[in-house]
């Protein structure tokens, strides 16, 4: 069935610093990706999609790009802020099964000043 | 502003017991979804309705949750009887409906601790 795979945290840097935080995905068809970001206490909100190969998602300095090729959604920021420290979850929806969102388990990011 | 609002925030109960947590959808929003947030799995799909019918529950434990959307308004998770392994956070999400595309709005949760 569809999944998404991504990196286990907690990802801990430094503020400035460079981020990555890798996905890929499985899925029949052709799904959308997302990536979500969760502040604690907080529910879920949408930080950036992508809906097909080679679009480039992007939000508050953060992208990723929909690599169809190697199946992956990689969230990257050039210069982290401590305010950016949260859960990041990927997530792809396809019309299997009627367009249900699929998540991965979820990513912490801790940014030290 | 339009939001997700989950009832109750925190819920505490014995094995046992019932519980239920209710959902309000953005008003216009014909998606919604239960899932269920722990540190071991993450974020696990347990149920979701379009336009109010159950399209798949098929990450629900059948004997002792239940899902239903009495009206556009309200969407219900109940477990019956609760056990301990339950413990975890369950967040309710609705959409406007469009397709692959659709940006899911999440609530704030319900922590739910069973003892």
């Amino acid at each position: 069935g569809d999944s998404v795979t991504q990196m286990e945290g907690p990802v801990t840097l430094s503020e400035e610093a460079f981020l990555t935080i890798n996905c890929t995905y499985t899925a029949t068809g052709y799904p959308s990706l997302f990536w979500y970001v969760q502040y604690p206490g907080e529910g879920l909100q949408l930080l950036l999609k992508a809906t097909k190969a080679d679009d480039k998602g992007s939000n508050k300095g953060f992208e990723a790009t929909y690599r169809k090729e190697t199946t992956s959604f990689h969230l990257e920021k050039g210069s982290v802020q401590v305010s950016d420290s949260a859960v990041y979850f990927c997530a792809l929806s396809t019309n299997t099964g009627g367009f249900k969102t699929i998540f991965g388990a979820g990513t912490r990011l801790f940014v030290k000043a | 502003d339009a939001r997700v609002t989950q009832t109750p925030r925190h819920k505490v109960t014995e094995m046992g017991q019932e519980v239920t947590m209710r959902c309000q959808p953005i008003l216009g929003h014909n998606t919604v979804f239960w899932y269920r947030q722990t540190m071991m799995q993450g974020l696990e799909l347990l149920a979701y309705f379009r336009n109010r019918a159950p399209l798949d529950d098929s990450g629900m434990p059948k004997d002792r949750f239940s899902a239903e959307m009495p009206d556009a308004t309200l969407a219900t998770l109940k477990i019956q009887p609760s056990e301990p392994r339950d413990s975890a956070v369950y967040f309710c999400a609705s959409g406007p409906g469009q397709g692959e595309n659709e940006k899911l709005f999440f609530g704030s949760g319900t922590q739910l601790s069973v003892l």
